[in-house]
């Protein structure tokens, strides 16, 4: 089953909007979670890496003021897109990795995606 | 630079064999991934290589060389359900940062 919840899987907001995006680990404690970002036949694009209880790291060209990461528990990480405008529209999947994974060995555990959400900017 | 490279589109028939290859160029390397993902959905974990050789997992086999910088997913037996985007990703760091190809798109005939 998931192991990854993310909510919700598709929003429908108005320019200038803010939008929310949860991404919940479910049996494991998420010490290092991953935002990335997906245009139509496209792939996906890191956009920042977040470790609990510190501030994410942004790659190169993403906004941090505009993709605003929270991950103040082992569990939840968030993702606000602020003032969103139409060109904000894609996919957004989060991913994660913990230290006790033990279904697989750690150094070498597939990250866990959640099930994506979709933006779309009116 | 990094590059991640792999086709772009392959068509194939039930039943057949298709093979997806992989090249990549990248400041480090711990490991390569591949992903399956249809279509609106999140990437589905396919199979993980770290040293050279070959892994199989019933019908899907991955194959890894690092002096060359090559992967390649064999899908065997094809099944429709088999079309969709498959994804090279490379793991650059030890933290799971992960740099994906733009993904195969394979489609699976009658």
């Amino acid at each position: 089953g998931a192991v990854v919840s993310q909510h919700p899987s598709r929003v429908i907001c108005k320019s200038g909007t803010s939008v929310k995006i949860e991404c919940r680990s479910l049996d494991f404690q998420a010490t290092t979670m991953f935002w990335y970002r997906q245009f139509p036949k496209q792939s996906l694009m890191l956009m920042a890496t977040s470790n609990e209880g510190s501030k994410a790291t942004y790659e190169q060209g993403v906004e941090k003021d505009k993709f605003l990461i929270n991950h103040a528990s082992l569990t939840l990480s968030t993702l606000t897109v602020t003032s969103a405008h139409p060109e904000d529209s894609s996919f957004y999947i989060c991913s994660a990795r913990g230290k006790r994974d033990t279904r697989v060995p750690d150094e070498n555990s597939p990250l866990h995606f959640g099930n994506g959400t979709r933006l779309t900017v009116t | 630079g990094q590059n991640i490279d792999q086709p772009t589109e392959m068509t194939a028939t039930e039943g057949a064999i298709v093979q997806i290859n992989c090249t990549y160029q990248t400041s480090g390397f711990n490991g390569l991934f591949w992903y399956q993902q249809h279509a609106g959905e999140a990437p589905t974990f396919l199979s993980y290589n770290v040293l050279d050789g070959l892994e199989e997992k019933g019908r899907f086999s991955s194959f890894l060389s690092r002096s060359k910088g090559y992967s390649y997913l064999l899908l065997k037996e094809l099944q429709m359900k088999d079309s969709a985007s498959y994804l090279c990703a490379v793991k650059a760091d030890s933290w799971g940062k992960l740099q994906f190809g733009a993904g195969t798109q394979v489609v699976v005939t009658p």
